[in-house]
């Protein structure tokens, strides 16, 4: 069973960047791609980016691109989100899903989420 | 990008009734690439429903998915106290996946 384990809450001010981690256990993160999923108080799912690992690219929305960078340690099966240049509309919870190998599937896992307040 | 609309925005509803959400796509969706996900408040969201009609693993019967192109409908059949949530509809057709606005299930 795929469990997302995700960092905890974060404040930063306006202007900061924040990174968010997310730990995989019960598969190898190498072989997974990780969603990253945003929700504002209140609104709906957001698609942030995610990764592709048939062909190893990482792809994001394009509201984000130039603002987020995803990554991985694969020598921790960790994957991380940063988000920079943050303003009070990012603040939200932040969520890694994965529906397992392919990057087309839908999300049959999701970390708890990690809510990022941005405040002065 | 593909997007998705749902409606109705708010579905009030008795329990034991049945609901009809529905998820209106910008362009055609294959079938094989769309899930519904329901979100209880102060919790993370759980798939219900993937490639149109395919229950996720647990997901008890009330819950039926249909559809094809640009039309998906998730029916649930009696409505128990634990439905009462939102329902959000997505599509992995095309990068990037996007989400529906949702649909809040409420008690009437």
């Amino acid at each position: 069973q795929v469990q997302l384990v995700q960092s905890g809450a974060e404040v930063k001010k306006p202007g900061a960047s924040v990174k968010v981690s997310c730990k995989v256990s019960g598969n190898i993160l190498s072989e997974m791609s990780i969603h990253w999923v945003r929700q504002a108080p209140g609104k709906g799912l957001e698609w942030m980016g995610g990764f592709d690992p048939e062909d190893g690219e990482t792809f994001s929305a394009q509201r984000f691109q130039g603002r987020v960078t995803m990554t991985e340690d694969t020598s921790t099966d960790t994957a991380y989100m940063e988000l920079s240049s943050l303003r009070s509309e990012d603040t939200a919870v932040y969520y890694c899903a994965t529906g397992g190998g392919s990057y087309y599937s839908p999300f049959d896992f999701w970390g708890r989420g990690t809510l990022v307040t941005v405040s002065s | 990008e593909v997007v998705l609309t749902q409606s109705p925005g708010t579905l009030s509803l008795s329990p034991g009734e049945r609901a009809t959400l529905s998820c209106r796509a910008s362009q055609s969706v294959s079938s094989r690439y769309l899930a519904w996900y329901q979100q209880r408040p102060g919790q993370t969201p759980r798939l219900l429903i993937y490639g149109t009609s395919s229950r996720a693993t647990g997901i008890p019967g009330r819950f039926s998915g249909s559809g094809s192109g640009t039309d998906f409908t998730l029916t649930i059949s009696r409505l128990e106290p634990e439905d009462f949530a939102v329902y959000y509809c997505q599509q992995y057709n095309r990068s990037p996946p996007t989400f529906g606005q949702g649909t809040k299930v409420e008690i009437k």
